[in-house]
């Protein structure tokens, strides 16, 4: 069955350090996004990719960068990760060129920066 | 600005029902979705809207009204396992996805 994965689930990282969370699709779909999750907060748009080689920003893309090299990847970097990076990050996926469409999101990492 | 909002917590007794609504002020609108997520996992898929009215799905349904910017899920015969957040999101006129901060729904015995 295709699915979307996420590793690690969970981390615990260091004020400055870089981190990057891996999120993989076997979906074959053109399109990715991450999100993060906070309380009191909906999810929030860190950066999208419509396709490899295309990479765009979000509402909330300070700090964070992506690449897309295939199209079941699109690994998320923290560039010197900061106490107000501490959340939940969502990976999803969706299908179409055009329009409104589905988003099948991957099961979260949990990352802590102390 | 974009906005959305919907109801912070709500509680239910099992086997009720229970609406659940959603207000948005967005730059366009091209469809709005309900997805449910339970605690410590990912949202999952509930429904779509673009044209106004009600969807049943099953246990599930979710109504729109355009005009008024409004959306609700109406849940029956609620179960336990029904027991989540619900998330409302709406498509914006460049197709990005607005998310509502979601409703944690209790459902009681």
């Amino acid at each position: 069955d295709a699915e979307i994965t996420q590793s690690p689930r969970h981390k615990i990282t260091e004020t400055g350090r870089q981190v990057t969370l891996a999120c993989h699709q076997t979906w074959n779909h053109n399109n990715m996004f991450w999100y993060r999750q906070d309380l009191g907060h909906g999810l929030r748009l860190i950066h999208y990719s419509y396709g490899v080689q295309d990479t765009n920003k979000g509402e909330v893309s300070d700090g964070y960068s992506v690449s897309r090299s295939n199209t079941e990847d699109l690994p998320l970097t923290l560039e010197s990760a900061a106490s107000s990076q501490t959340s939940v990050y969502f990976c999803a996926s969706s299908e179409k060129l055009e329009g409104p469409d589905t988003q099948y999101f991957g099961p979260g990492t949990r990352l802590t920066v102390l | 600005g974009q906005n959305i909002d919907q109801p912070t917590e709500m509680t239910a007794t099992e086997g009720a029902i229970v609406q659940i609504n959603c207000t948005y002020q967005t730059s366009g609108f091209n469809g709005l979705f309900w997805y449910q997520q339970h605690a410590g996992e990912a949202p999952t898929f509930l429904s779509y809207n673009v044209l106004d009215g009600l969807e049943e799905k099953g246990r599930f349904s979710s109504f729109l009204s355009r005009s008024k910017g409004y959306s609700y899920l109406l849940l029956k015969e609620l179960q336990m396992k029904d027991s989540a957040s619900y998330l409302c999101a709406v498509t914006d006129s460049n197709y990005q996805l607005i998310w509502g901060a979601g409703t944690k729904l209790i459902i009681k015995p």
